[in-house]
This record gives C-alpha cells, sequence and structure tokens, in this order.
C-alpha cells in the first residue's frame, strides 16, 4: 500500500532553514508527481509547491517562490521541502501528498505531517 | 490567483439529518475541484474530484455536485464518523492550487 513517511517536529528560530523530508514506499516512486501543503495552526491547507519526480521538474506558489527548494533523491524514494528565511508565521504542519501521476488533481495519498515550530 | 470561499463557516447538524457544504471559485474552474475530510490531528481524506467523482472507499452518502463557480457536497444522512472540517480544493488553474477556508460540521 502506498505510505508517505515524513520526517520528525522540528524547532527553529526565525531567520534559519528547514528542511523536510518524505519517504514514499508502495508504488513506483518516478511514476507519481509530489505535493507540498502546510496548514497554520487553525488555519486553511495551502499549497507550496509540486516536483516533477521523474525529472526534478519543480512549480512554486509564488508566495514562497523566493524562499522554498522541492528536490527529491530517485534512489531514497524521497522529497525535501526545504524553507529558508523562517518567519513565526511559517509555524505551521507540512504534508507531503501525491496521487497516481504527473497531472495535479485531488491528492489520495497524504504523509501524516511534520510540525515547525518557528520561535526565538 | 483562483480565491476559494467556502460556506457556512461551521455547520449544525443532528445525526441522521442531512448536509449541504457550499464552495465557490472566483472564476471558472470547470469541474477540477475535489473536496476532502479533515479530523483534528489527522491529514485531510479525499473524499471527491471531478466535482463529483467519490474516491475509493468513500460511501456513497456523500455526494458532490457542480462546475464552473459554484460547487456544493452533500452528505445525506449525517454518521457521527463525518462530523469534521471539509475543505474544497481547485486544480484547474495552477500554480497554485488553491483550497477554500473549511467548512466546520458539528454536532447541533
Amino acid at each position: 500500500q502506498v505510505q508517505l513517511v515524513q520526517s520528525g517536529a522540528e524547532v527553529k528560530k526565525p531567520g534559519a532553514s528547514v528542511k523536510v523530508s518524505c519517504k514514499a514506499s508502495g508504488y513506483t516512486f518516478t511514476n507519481s508527481a509530489m505535493n507540498w501543503v502546510r496548514q497554520a495552526p487553525g488555519q486553511r491547507l495551502e499549497w507550496m509547491g509540486w516536483v516533477n519526480t521523474a525529472n526534478g521538474d519543480t512549480r512554486y506558489s509564488q508566495k514562497f517562490q523566493d524562499r522554498v527548494t522541492i528536490t527529491r533523491d530517485t534512489s531514497a524514494s524521497t522529497v525535501y521541502l526545504e524553507l529558508s528565511s523562517l518567519r513565526s508565521e511559517d509555524t505551521a504542519v507540512y504534508y507531503c501528498a501525491t496521487r497516481p501521476g504527473l497531472a495535479v488533481a485531488g491528492f489520495d495519498f497524504w504523509g501524516q505531517g511534520s510540525l515547525v515550530t518557528v520561535s526565538s | 490567483e483562483i480565491v476559494m470561499t467556502q460556506s457556512p463557516a461551521t455547520l449544525s447538524v443532528s445525526p441522521g439529518e442531512r448536509a449541504a457544504l457550499s464552495c465557490r471559485a472566483s472564476q471558472s474552474v470547470s469541474s477540477n475541484l475535489a473536496w476532502y475530510q479533515q479530523k483534528p490531528g489527522q491529514a485531510p481524506r479525499l473524499l471527491m474530484y471531478g466535482a463529483s467523482t467519490r474516491a475509493t472507499g468513500v460511501p456513497a452518502r456523500f455526494s458532490g455536485s457542480g462546475s464552473g463557480t459554484e460547487f456544493t457536497l452533500t452528505i445525506s444522512s449525517l454518521q457521527s464518523e463525518d462530523f469534521a472540517v471539509y475543505y474544497c480544493q481547485q486544480y484547474n488553474n495552477w500554480p497554485p492550487l488553491t483550497f477554500g477556508g473549511g467548512t466546520k460540521v458539528e454536532i447541533k
């Protein structure tokens, strides 16, 4: 069965960077794109970006364009989200999410979430 | 960016009753709309895609309708496990993919 297992919780100071990982199993990694979605406390879901796991092509939300990098390691079936210049408003649960194929649509599969807390 | 607006913010319903949740897009998204259910401390669960197609394993009491800018998720007879927050998401024009603000379905 499809599983997305994310790295653990992080506490970072303002201005620092964080890197969250998402290890996929149960399907052919390069057949499905991966997305990152975050949710601040009590807030709506917010899409951050997408990576084509086959060739590394990325698409980002303009809101995060200057601060976010999504990469993948095909040998490890793992996708990474790096967010820099952290501020308190980046405190959120970060999810990876995917669906069969490379097209965007509804996300069938989600990781368990990684809590990132930004605090001085 | 397409803005998704959900109403009401909170819906109080008794078990066994019908619930209708609304989602409006700031411009047409055709039928490229998904619905999710989220319970506290959990990741979202896909309920519907293509506006009206149930995802795998979703009970038949959930149905979706609409196209263009107006969409509805209907739960025909609320069960205890259905009390949660529901989000719509458009994937017609991206980046970015955008979500609505959610509707909390609570026990009346």
